[in-house]
């Protein structure tokens, strides 16, 4: 159990251009998610996947932002045409659906996006 | 929708002091988690807490929930060092799990 690992760490980015996070869960969790955090604020759902299913995305999510988890294992959070409002922590976390532990969350270190 | 409400949002105490921060939902809760996240970290579980009127410890750490099961408490007995940090209580809504804004607790030496 190598814990959950995201990158890049850090992104600094101009406006405009697109960007990929990558997250790699527990091995044995099957849900993975994503969150946003920015300064002095909780982390903020956007979305979640039950393994490679994407079951609910954020009201808040713009069309510019989209997540994969195309085998159940790892996920991508793309953004595209970034904007300077898209700067923060993007959070990836996972968890087990149900048993021991089922629904608590094990986050990575998140990457931090800087939009220019 | 649901909301997850915490206070207070900061908290400055003199190291081997009493902390306690409040967490309150809109709706009840099956149950409620909480984390905390050192400065330049990420949200590290702490505890979840199931049962209404339920009360857990973790050495100087006192988790409490509500019997309604619409809010929580998290004290900490004589505060260290290690304490500092942002402490956050989350709720499940639906399959996802919301958080509050949290409590940022510092200490002062």
């Amino acid at each position: 159990d190598t814990g959950v690992s995201q990158n890049p760490r850090h992104k600094i980015t101009k406006r405009g251009q697109n960007v990929t996070f990558r997250c790699d869960p527990i091995s044995e969790h099957n849900r993975l998610y994503w969150y946003r955090q920015t300064l002095g604020q909780g982390p903020e759902f956007l979305t979640y996947f039950q393994n490679e299913a994407q079951l609910e995305k954020s009201r808040l999510l713009s069309d510019r932002f989209s997540a994969e988890r195309p085998k159940g294992s790892f996920s991508t959070l793309e953004i595209q045409r970034t904007e300077q409002g898209d700067s923060a922590m993007y959070l990836c976390a996972s968890s087990r659906r149900g048993g021991s532990g089922a629904n608590v969350l094990t986050f990575g270190a998140g990457s931090r996006l800087t939009v220019l | 929708g649901q909301q997850v409400m915490q206070i207070p949002q900061y908290q400055h105490v003199q190291e081997g002091e009493d902390f306690t921060t409040y967490c309150n939902s809109s709706t009840t809760l099956s149950n409620i988690q909480w984390y905390k996240q050192r400065p330049g970290g990420h949200p590290v579980f702490l505890i979840q807490l199931v049962k209404s009127g339920e009360v857990k410890k973790q050495k100087r750490l006192t988790f409490q929930f509500g019997e309604a099961k619409k809010n929580s408490s998290l004290h900490i007995t004589a505060t260290q060092t290690t304490d500092v940090g942002t402490y956050f209580c989350a709720g499940p809504r639906d399959d996802k799990i919301i958080f509050g804004k949290g409590t940022r607790l510092h200490i002062l030496p």
